[in-house]
């Protein structure tokens, strides 16, 4: 079984709705990341947590918002989602600096 | 911010050496990394070098560190058809809130022709 899961692999939705992507990891790690990747433009940090009681602001939280539910669960959350959310999302995790990433969410907005 | 630079597009010929080359800028970095991401698949670490090294050699792959120029490479030996990907420089940088983060490039995507 994969470490890093990630629900839905794949989500079209229109513009407005509410949309959330969730994460698991059995890893047993404490910190847990989500990235989008854009073509040409790697990939950008959304938000990060450190531990369940702890969230970070990336570089573009603006029109996102995170859940640490647990230490191995970690969902984002579109609260009204635009075309240019249209994007691959990505979630990690860590117990060191080293990240191991999921397989990918491809989320299209219409 | 950081900032992680990296070229887009390399092309070589099977059984070729790639050099993919990468330039970050933050000083403090005690970790980087090179990840390989596949058609339709995630980012699958490849190989990692701390901050204090020159040099790593692991099978197939060399990854040089010039910590005064900030650059860092990796070489793939041999290449085959199978290493097509593209492949993310990446640093471990310090994020405002005093805790670290890594830093993507917007990756290399390697051709490899037969």
């Amino acid at each position: 079984d994969a470490d890093v899961t990630q629900t839905p692999r794949n989500r079209i939705t229109k513009t407005g709705k509410r949309i959330m992507l969730e994460c698991s990891q059995t890893k047993g790690h404490d910190r847990m990341y989500w990235y989008r990747q854009d073509p040409g433009l790697g990939l950008q940090l959304i938000y990060y947590s450190f531990d369940v009681k702890d969230i970070n602001k990336g570089e573009i939280s603006d029109g996102y918002s995170v859940s640490r539910q647990a230490q191995a669960k970690f969902s984002l959350s579109l609260e009204s989602a635009i075309p240019n959310q249209t994007a691959l999302y990505f979630c990690a995790t860590s117990q060191g600096d080293t990240q191991y990433f999921g397989p990918g969410t491809r989320l299209t907005v219409l | 911010g950081e900032d992680v630079e990296q070229s887009l597009f390399l092309s070589v010929r099977e059984g070729d050496s790639s050099v993919i080359n990468c330039t970050y800028t933050d000083s403090s970095s005690t970790y980087l990394y090179w990840y390989k991401q596949e058609p339709g698949a995630g980012l699958q670490l490849l190989t990692y070098i701390f901050s204090n090294m020159d040099m790593k050699q692991d099978q197939r792959l060399t990854v040089l560190l010039n910590k005064k120029d900030k650059h860092l490479s990796l070489r793939i030996a041999d290449t085959q058809t199978g290493d097509s990907a593209i492949y993310f420089c990446a640093e471990s940088s310090l994020m405002d809130t005093g805790r670290r983060a890594l830093t993507f490039g917007s990756g290399t995507r390697l051709q490899v022709q037969p």
